[in-house]
């Protein structure tokens, strides 16, 4: 079956662009996080969305980052003016309440982002 | 501050031994630790998780420990595979709330 997709897998820009990371989480799954994973890091919470509430945006680092996401589709991660300390794999995970597991959250690929 | 810390940053084992990845964490809220395993190039995939009412939970060849009253978790990984070679995550969770410890790379030598 379709797992969480994510676009592109590799992205490489110069610093002062922006860019756009797309997410398609499992169909039905109504919650859906954004992670970023630095090298050698563990995950850091970015962003989560639930349904149509108001979207937890309490990881976001900066105001240069934003997310979107439309109904339970797809949601796409932005980073304006990139920063070389953005550097880093983007991770998207969907989850349902529903799930046998409390929450289990099943993972994309990622995005592998490099700022020149 | 980080919620939840991992130890060790990298291990090695050989194969057939023992792996165990030790997790702590501070918030008594937490109610859901799962551990993760993430292959280069791939998302985390999860492993195996527990709930705090109990204290041990064994799937296979892995086990998580829980120590409620130390606010202590760990992964033990029993006949350690080559193909076991990947970096481990732990988790703990409250709601919709995660906090990943920094993960452990384990490399099991044939």
């Amino acid at each position: 079956g379709a797992g969480v997709s994510q676009s592109p897998s590799n992205k490489v820009t110069e610093k002062g662009k922006d860019v756009e990371l797309r997410c398609d989480p499992i169909s039905g799954h109504t919650a859906l996080y954004w992670y970023r994973q630095r090298l050698g890091q563990g995950l850091e919470f970015l962003i989560y969305f639930q349904g149509n509430s108001a979207p937890d945006k309490s990881g976001l680092p900066s105001d240069r980052f934003s997310a979107e996401r439309t109904g339970e589709s797809v949601s796409t991660l932005t980073i304006q003016r990139t920063q070389q300390e953005d550097s880093a794999v983007y991770l998207c995970a969907s989850s349902t309440p529903l799930a046998s597991f409390h929450n289990e959250q099943f993972f994309g690929p990622g995005t592998r982002l490099t700022v020149l | 501050q980080q919620q939840v810390k991992q130890s060790p940053q990298s291990l090695i084992v050989q194969k057939g031994g023992i792996s165990i990845i030790n997790c702590a964490y501070e918030n008594t809220a937490f109610d859901y630790f799962p551990w993760y395993q993430q292959f280069p190039g791939k998302g985390p995939a999860l492993l195996i998780a527990i709930r705090p009412d109990v204290s041990e939970k064994k799937e296979g060849r892995f086990t998580i420990s829980f120590n409620k009253s130390a606010k202590q978790f760990s992964l033990h990984i029993m006949d350690s595979q080559p193909g076991d070679s990947a970096t481990y995550f732990c988790a703990a969770s409250t709601g919709n709330q995660f906090y990943f410890g920094t993960g452990t790379s384990l490399t099991v030598i044939p």
